[in-house]
C-alpha cells in the first residue's frame, strides 16, 4: 500500500513556541492532503485541505493564522502550530489521497501521527 | 442528521465470533465508500475499499447497499488481534474530501 510519512512523531514544546510537522506521501504524488488532529477517545476531526500551489481551506473554527499550512510541492505538506499553548496538545494526523482503484477514486493513506505536548 | 453514522458500540465478542457493523450515509451522491481500522493512539489504516459488487478479503467482506444507503462490514472467524475502532469514510460525488464516521469499536475477548 501507500506510504505517507510524518515527522516528527511526538514532539513537547513549551508554550508560546512554534512547531512544525512534515507530511511526506514517499511513494506517489499528493495534490490533495489533508491535516487532522484527534483528542483521546475521540473522532478524528478535519482541520484543513491542503492543496499542492494554492492556499490551504480550513474547516470552520480552525484559525488559520494559528494553524499554517504549506503544500510545496506534490509529495510535502507542512503544519506549523504557531504559539503553542497546552489547548494545542494533541494527536495531528496527515493523509494523502491517492487514485484508487475501480469505484474507489480516491484512497486516503494516512500518516503515522504526530502527538504534540504543549507545556 | 450526520452525514455518516455508525453505532460506538462497543461491540463485544469471543474469539470466533462473527461480527458485522452497519455504517448509514445521508448523500446519495456519495461515490466512493471504504472502511479502515484505528488501533489505539495510531494512525487508521486502509482495511478495504467497498465496491458495489461488495468486497471481500480473507476473514472481512464489505458490501454496499445503495438503495438504503449503507455499507457494511462482517467480520467471520474474529482474532484477538481484530480488537480496534472500524471508521467508516465515504467521499461524496464531486468532492475528494472524505467524511468519516465516529467509528465503531470492537473487543475480541478469549
Amino acid at each position: 500500500g501507500a506510504v505517507v510519512s510524518q515527522h516528527p512523531s511526538r514532539v513537547i514544546c513549551k508554550s508560546g513556541t512554534s512547531v512544525k510537522i512534515e507530511c511526506r506521501s514517499l511513494d506517489f504524488q499528493a495534490t490533495t492532503m489533508f491535516w487532522y488532529r484527534q483528542f483521546p477517545k475521540k473522532s478524528l476531526m478535519l482541520m484543513a485541505t491542503s492543496n499542492e500551489g494554492s492556499k490551504a481551506t480550513y474547516e470552520q473554527g480552525v484559525e488559520k493564522d494559528k494553524f499554517l499550512i504549506n503544500h510545496a510541492s506534490l509529495t510535502l505538506s507542512t503544519l506549523t502550530v504557531t504559539s503553542a499553548h497546552p489547548e494545542d496538545s494533541s494527536f495531528y494526523i496527515c493523509s494523502a489521497n491517492r487514485f484508487g482503484r475501480g469505484e474507489a477514486f480516491y484512497e486516503q493513506y494516512f500518516g503515522p501521527g504526530t502527538r504534540l505536548t504543549v507545556t | 442528521r450526520k452525514e455518516v453514522e455508525q453505532d460506538p458500540g462497543p461491540f463485544n465478542v469471543p474469539e470466533g465470533a462473527t461480527v458485522a457493523f452497519n455504517c448509514t450515509y445521508s448523500n446519495s451522491a456519495s461515490q466512493s465508500f471504504f472502511w479502515y481500522r484505528q488501533d489505539c493512539r495510531k494512525e487508521p489504516k486502509l482495511l478495504m475499499s467497498v465496491y458495489s459488487s461488495g468486497n471481500e478479503d480473507g476473514r472481512f467482506t464489505a458490501q454496499l447497499n445503495r438503495a438504503s444507503q449503507y455499507i457494511s462490514l462482517l467480520i467471520r472467524d474474529s482474532k484477538l488481534s481484530d480488537s480496534a475502532t472500524y471508521l467508516c469514510v465515504v467521499n461524496s460525488g464531486g468532492s475528494y474530501i472524505p467524511t468519516f464516521g465516529r467509528g465503531t469499536s470492537l473487543i475480541v475477548h478469549p
